[in-house]
């Protein structure tokens, strides 16, 4: 089924350590977002990427980076996660029109 | 600046009857609007689009939208609710500027809706 794939769907982390989340896309778009979800802020967008090889920074980028070494892998790294970066993070992909969206990675970092 | 807004929290309707989710928006140049919905634990899946033509925009699981452009407003409406229409509602809007190769996109907080039986 063509889409996007999360992973982990949900993780517990230690202040302090380094976590990468999975974002892949079979869908060939050039676009791709992260954001994350928290309740009364709606969606947030922390990095961006509009093709291969390229990245660009959102609203809440401190603390998070990104790489786009091909087309459909978009993966987002905590050097070292605090709690504050607790939080449902959702990959997102588009060709200008409307976003695709994965289901969504649910980080809980104590 | 763009920015979207969902002036309600909450929004509860008996079911059978119409709903309305609320969304205006603020942009420069014209707006490229969408809704989507998040059902508990699962990503948002896409609604219904408006960009050009026909202000009454027609959309999966037969929602639909209203453009209006004088009111800055996007409202997503149905005739009928049912229950399992009870779910977290956004608004969005595309970015007018092609920063960096891409549009970005820029999100309500969400109004969630509860159809009561």
């Amino acid at each position: 089924i063509a889409g996007i794939t999360q992973a982990p769907t949900s993780q517990i982390l230690a202040a302090g350590r380094r976590m990468t989340l999975r974002c892949t896309q079979d869908m060939r778009h050039n676009a791709m977002y992260w954001y994350r979800q928290d309740l009364g802020l709606g969606l947030r967008l922390i990095h961006y990427s509009n093709t291969a090889g390229t990245t660009g920074k959102g609203e809440v980028p401190d603390g998070y980076s990104v790489s786009r070494a091909n087309t459909d892998d978009f993966p987002l790294t905590l050097a070292s996660a605090v709690p504050s970066q607790t939080s449902v993070y959702f990959c997102a992909s588009s060709n200008t029109g409307e976003l695709f969206f994965g289901e969504g990675s649910r980080l809980t970092v104590l | 600046a763009q920015s979207v807004a969902q002036p309600e929290d909450q929004v509860n309707v008996a079911e059978g009857n119409p709903l309305t989710v609320k969304c205006t928006y603020s942009v420069s140049g014209n707006p490229y609007l969408f809704w989507y919905v998040q059902y508990p634990n699962r990503g948002l899946q896409f609604l219904l689009k408006y960009i050009t033509g026909d202000n009454l925009v027609k959309g999966s699981y037969g929602f639909e939208a209203e453009f209006n452009k004088s009111q800055t407003s996007f409202h997503l409406k149905k005739p009928s609710a049912l229950v399992s229409d009870s779910a977290l509602y956004f608004c969005a809007v595309r970015d007018s500027y092609y920063l960096s190769g891409t549009y970005k996109y820029i999100f309500g907080t969400g109004t969630r809706l509860k159809v009561l039986a």
